[in-house]
């Protein structure tokens, strides 16, 4: 069961143009959302978040937009740079109601390649 | 270097052996997640710990896999008698508090049964 759904496996955009990825979730109990960027042969970084009290934050070429309504949200990256070529996960944080304890679900990935 | 630290990069068993695998979290982390990633698919939670005790291991089969974080030390997850199936890369993460929504990920083992 894919909580988390990146349904573009593959994104291709030119140098200098907006990269637009997308990702969808099914649970409304979602409260957190992150995006996280993987280099080959290394580990997930930490891109950017948003709560679910926000539709919108943004953090220099990086905006992350959230529709709660629609459960959607996507990462904008103006203006695109070949160094943003790597695989992109969404995830999503859930937390059992009352607790601390919580599950961080992640999509399977896009592969954004940036060319020149 | 004060990130989270996996070794070994890379594990080759054969089937029927026994894989372990370390994390050290961060420095100042004491609470560590464990993920697997298998091919074209997104990274898949296993286990919950905190030091000596393990908190959430629902996302982790119930035969031939184990963790623990003991009080000193690095984590350790444990498969035993490894199969193809096994052949995945385990990330590793780590945070400061128990609801702290960043974590911060190792550069992961890359299991290869053979």
């Amino acid at each position: 069961d894919q909580q988390v759904k990146q349904n573009s496996p593959s994104l291709s955009v030119q140098e200098g143009r907006i990269s637009i990825l997308n990702c969808d979730y099914t649970n409304s109990m979602f409260d957190y959302f992150l995006w996280y960027k993987k280099y080959p042969a290394e580990g997930p970084t930490f891109l950017i978040s948003i709560s679910s009290i926000k539709d919108k934050n943004e953090d220099g070429r990086f905006t992350v937009f959230l529709n709660k309504s629609a459960k959607h949200l996507s990462l904008h990256i103006v203006p695109s740079q070949p160094g943003d070529s790597a695989v992109y996960f969404c995830a999503a944080w859930i937390w059992e109601r009352g607790s601390t304890l919580g599950r961080l679900y992640f999509g399977r990935g896009t592969q954004l390649t940036v060319w020149p | 270097n004060a990130g989270v630290m996996q070794n070994p990069r890379h594990l080759v068993r054969r089937r029927g052996q026994e894989a372990r695998l370390r994390c050290s979290p961060m420095k100042g982390h004491s609470h560590v997640y464990w993920y697997r990633q298998l091919p074209e698919e997104g990274l898949k939670f296993m286990v919950y710990l905190q030091k000596e005790n393990i908190i959430d291991e629902s996302g982790m089969p119930k035969e031939r896999f184990s963790a623990e974080f003991p009080k000193e030390g690095p984590s350790i997850l444990r498969i035993q008698q490894v199969v193809r199936g096994d052949s995945a890369a385990y990330f590793c993460a780590s945070s400061r508090d128990r609801r702290n929504e960043k974590l911060f990920f190792g550069s992961g083992t890359q299991l290869s049964v053979l």
